[in-house]
């Protein structure tokens, strides 16, 4: 099973700051990953497929990049709605999750 | 674009069995991978396993090879998840989620029901 390992487990940081989340795959994935973004009491929404696919309706400031076995996802400038736990997900071999990076306020 | 809304709370005894339904509208689904997805209490996401309607193919998490069991109704576009000999540490939010690609279980998750909670308890 490919283990996917997420750091830091929680960022601090202040609006319109920049954030920068990583994730790692205990053995390549090639560019097999996905980013979903979840806020409190709801489901998890996509954000970045294919390491740096931005998915539909997805703003501009979240970016993803990486292949093989390191990956980032980064958030240029955070606003107030993007305040939450953010998981990696392999899908190079069926579909595992890291534990998740939150991301709050500084 | 396709929605997923899932089925109702529910409130189990230990060792019995739950079936959740997610019901697709909007969409193409017979050729989508549908794929289930928990989350216990205050922890990350665990996948479980997945069916792709059109052939009826599925994959399960070695975790719940023995206890779940995915199905599908394409007269219905709805998808089920059955989770057997049910325990405490099954108490979670369960999601479906549809893959972005046709016809594979290899892609992100695009779209995600809003989750049944499951709470087994004696």
């Amino acid at each position: 099973e490919i283990v996917m390992t997420q750091s830091p487990a929680t960022l601090s940081v202040s609006p319109g700051e920049r954030a920068t989340l990583s994730c790692r795959a205990s053995q390549s994935i090639y560019s097999n990953l996905a980013w979903y973004q979840q806020r409190p009491g709801q489901a998890p929404r996509l954000l970045i497929y294919g390491a740096s696919t931005r998915a539909t309706g997805i703003p501009a400031r979240f970016s993803g990049s990486g292949s093989g076995t390191e990956f980032t996802l980064t958030i240029s400038s955070l606003q107030s709605e993007d305040f939450a736990v953010y998981y990696c997900q392999q899908y190079n071999n069926w579909g595992t999750f890291g534990q998740g990076t939150k991301v709050d306020i500084k | 674009q396709v929605q997923l809304v899932q089925s109702g709370a529910e409130v189990k005894k230990p060792g019995s069995s739950v079936k959740i339904s997610c019901k697709a509208s909007g969409g193409t689904f017979s050729t989508y991978a549908i794929n289930w997805v928990r989350q216990a209490p205050g922890q990350g996401l665990e996948w479980m396993g997945g069916i792709i309607p059109i052939f009826g193919t599925t994959n399960y998490a070695q975790k719940f090879q023995d206890r779940v069991t995915t199905t599908a109704d394409e007269s219905t576009n709805t998808a089920y998840m059955e989770l057997s000999s049910l325990r405490s540490e099954d108490t979670a939010v369960y999601y479906c989620a549809k893959i972005h690609s046709e016809t594979t279980f290899y892609d992100a998750y695009d779209m995600w029901g809003q989750g049944t909670v499951v709470i087994v308890s004696s």
